[in-house]
């Protein structure tokens, strides 16, 4: 059974960096076509997908928030790691760690979800 | 323009049947890729109850089932059950963002 478990603060200054840490179990990122992200949700609002890195490193980021992001693998440690720089109000959000179901690095759907962070960015 | 519009929101009777809409364009769902249904109740995760336009996971009941023609996906729930009071959303990929997109959700009522 897959399980993705995010952790990180719960409160974040403006400016700050926000980093958050996906440990998850019951896959491995070395598989062909395995593939981790995340997704935030703002309160009231629908999903928004940030980023994927996939079985063989290739990494996809939403354009919008493209120059702010990095995710990371650590596939012996079973980790993906996220960093969202220059954090503001706006990034307030449950932010989720995901499993993608597909068999590229393009197309499919995310069929596990962690139960989700939720940070808030206030001074 | 990389958008994917569902109605704000939908009800219906318990036993009566609902559709939720979701439209895209040519850069997703006209590019081919998968229309995907995610439910979400209050204070938990989404939860994908359909994936590839028709595919139900397992333990999703047949009362849920998709459709799809040219750039517009439908979730169709009938038997309406008070337990299906959820928010949905639809899901694909745009070759424009080369990335995902969410629809920005259809609150079910159950009267």
């Amino acid at each position: 059974q897959i399980t993705l478990k995010e952790s990180g603060p719960t409160l974040v200054e403006p400016t700050q960096t926000l980093t958050l840490t996906c440990l998850f179990s019951g896959f491995s990122l070395t598989t062909s076509g395995a593939g981790v992200g995340w997704i935030r949700q703002p309160p009231g609002e629908a999903p928004e997908w940030l980023a994927v890195i996939f079985w063989n490193d290739i990494k996809r980021y939403s354009p919008s928030l493209k120059s702010r992001l990095t995710i990371t693998k650590d596939t012996s440690r079973y980790q993906v790691v996220l960093t969202l720089t220059n954090m503001g109000p706006a990034d307030t959000a449950t932010y989720y760690c995901v499993h993608r179901l597909g068999d590229s690095s393009t197309g499919g759907h995310f069929d596990f979800w962690g139960q989700g962070s939720l940070v808030t960015v206030s001074s | 323009q990389s958008v994917v519009t569902q109605p704000p929101a939908v009800s219906g009777a318990p036993g009566q049947t609902v559709i939720i809409s979701c439209t895209g364009s040519s850069s997703n769902f006209g590019a081919r890729y998968g229309v995907h249904w995610y439910q979400q109740l209050p204070g938990t995760a989404p939860k994908i109850v359909l994936y590839g336009d028709i595919n139900r996971p397992s333990g999703i009941p047949d009362r849920f089932s998709g459709s799809r023609s040219g750039t517009s996906a439908s979730l169709v729930i009938t038997g309406l059950q008070a337990e299906d009071e959820a928010d949905y959303y639809c899901q694909t990929y745009d070759i424009r963002l080369s990335g995902w997109l969410f629809g920005g959700g259809t609150r079910l009522t159950v009267l």
